[in-house]
């Protein structure tokens, strides 16, 4: 059974960078024609993609966000990341990473962790 | 870039009753690519239908999804107490190559 799980700070302030990791346990990172995004939820708000990287380390970012956010990944640690820079309060949300299927739906998805962006 | 729009915001039925969510793209969606999530309070969305009309592992039966083009729609047959929940649903767009939800709906106990 594939699990993913966030880890990293909860409180970033204003204007620096939002940096964290997801960790895929049960299964190789690299196996199979998946991808691996970032979704984020504000409070009581809906749903937001922010990127999805594939093993080979191609990626693709929100437009929205793309000057800010850069998803890399580690096979070696079976881990993929995320950093979004200059971040406001904006930026506050529940971050999910999930895994990927082709065509285009997500099946796994971490439990989320709530980033604070605050002073 | 393609903007979902889900309705009605808030759908209030009993348990037993048919529930029917719908979803309508600002344009044409390919139904490869369009994807319906239940999520429950404080947990993960939950992916339950893919390709606008495919199942995922072990989602029962009573969930249905169809429709083409911009329309879409998801149907629980049969609502048990476990079904309420928001429900969102989901597309992935070639240009520019982004996916996007869509606001989700809630469906709470009458």
């Amino acid at each position: 059974q594939v699990q993913l799980q966030e880890s990293g700070p909860g409180l970033v302030k204003p204007s620096q960078t939002l940096s964290l990791t997801c960790t895929v346990s049960g299964g190789s990172i690299s196996s199979g024609s998946y991808y691996w995004s970032w979704i984020r939820q504000p409070a009581g708000k809906g749903l937001e993609w922010i990127g999805r990287i594939y093993t080979s380390g191609s990626t693709n970012y929100n437009p929205s966000l793309k000057s800010r956010v850069t998803i890399s990944v580690d096979t070696s640690k079976n881990q993929f990341s995320l950093k979004l820079s200059s971040v406001t309060a904006a930026d506050t949300a529940v971050y999910y990473c999930a895994r990927g299927v082709v065509p285009a739906a997500w099946d796994y998805w971490g439990q989320g962790t709530l980033v604070t962006v605050s002073s | 870039e393609i903007v979902l729009t889900q309705s009605p915001g808030t759908l209030s039925l009993s348990p037993g009753e048919r529930a029917t969510l719908s979803c309508r793209a600002s344009q044409s969606v390919s139904s490869s690519y369009l994807a319906w999530y239940q999520q429950k309070p404080g947990q993960a969305p939950r992916l339950l239908i893919y390709g606008a009309s495919s199942r995922a592992t072990g989602i029962p039966d009573r969930f249905s999804g169809s429709g083409s083009g911009t329309d879409f729609t998801l149907t629980i047959s049969r609502l048990e107490p476990e079904d309420f929940a928001v429900y969102y649903c989901q597309q992935y767009g070639s240009s520019p190559r982004m996916y996007t939800f869509g606001q989700g709906t809630k469906l709470e106990i009458k």
